[in-house]
């Protein structure tokens, strides 16, 4: 089967760094993508990898390794601001998308 | 704003009631999502839509229902609701609806089920 697993809930501290795991079981992969959900609102994309290998956007960085099937999300220099839930997707065959259940970052100053 | 509209914003029905939920995707996007999201749960993947066919199905129980019209809007229909219906449905668009698309979100519609 198909699926997709993140811890629930981080707790970090305003100013640290923070990774997020995502590991993966699915067939037919094509790539592994994170978005971030504050409370109330609508998911945004943050980031996609489909190549083994880092990726970076400013603060948050994204990592993919294809042979370990697993994946995470850096935040650096956390803010308040970044508190939200974070969720990785993976895309596989036919066009199919399973998410994370998400996991609820949590800063503190 | 990620340009996809969602109409209505809340919606408060009964159960075994019938509704429908519309989207508008970004402007030049061809593929419409559409997902549900119980309280504090992650995404549950519904449908898939590309230029009026569908592409890919999840989750989608029998109930539900959606379609993309000729002018790429998306209804999604939800009937003999019960309470456990009761979620966030979020619709999001992509310009191809292909697997390396980033997908865009709209605000939501929120299905109470009383």
């Amino acid at each position: 089967g198909q699926s997709l697993e993140q811890p629930s809930e981080v707790t970090a501290v305003e100013g640290a760094i923070v990774q997020i795991n995502c590991t993966y079981q699915t067939s037919g992969f094509y790539g592994l993508s994170w978005y971030q959900q504050h409370d109330g609102g609508a998911p945004t994309f943050l980031s996609y990898n489909a190549l083994d290998g880092l990726e970076e956007t400013g603060r948050f960085s994204s990592f993919l390794s294809r042979s370990d099937s697993y994946g995470y999300l850096l935040l650096q220099e956390l803010q308040m601001k970044d508190s939200a839930s974070y969720f990785c997707a993976v895309t596989y065959s036919n066009y199919q998308l399973i998410w994370g259940a998400g996991t609820k970052l949590i800063i503190k100053p | 704003d990620s340009g996809v509209t969602q109409t209505p914003k809340h919606l408060i029905t009964a159960t075994g009631q019938r509704v429908t939920l519309r989207c508008s995707p970004r402007s030049g996007d061809l593929s419409v999502y559409w997902y549900q999201q119980s309280l504090d749960q992650g995404l549950q993947f519904l449908i898939q839509y590309y230029n009026g066919e569908e592409r890919a199905k999840g989750n989608i129980l029998e109930r539900f229902s959606a379609q993309q019209f000729p002018d790429l809007h998306s209804e999604l229909n939800l009937s003999s609701l019960e309470l456990g219906d009761s979620a966030l449905y979020f619709c999001a668009s992509s310009p191809r609806g292909g697997t390396t698309d980033t997908q865009y979100f709209g605000p939501g519609t929120r299905l109470t089920v009383l």
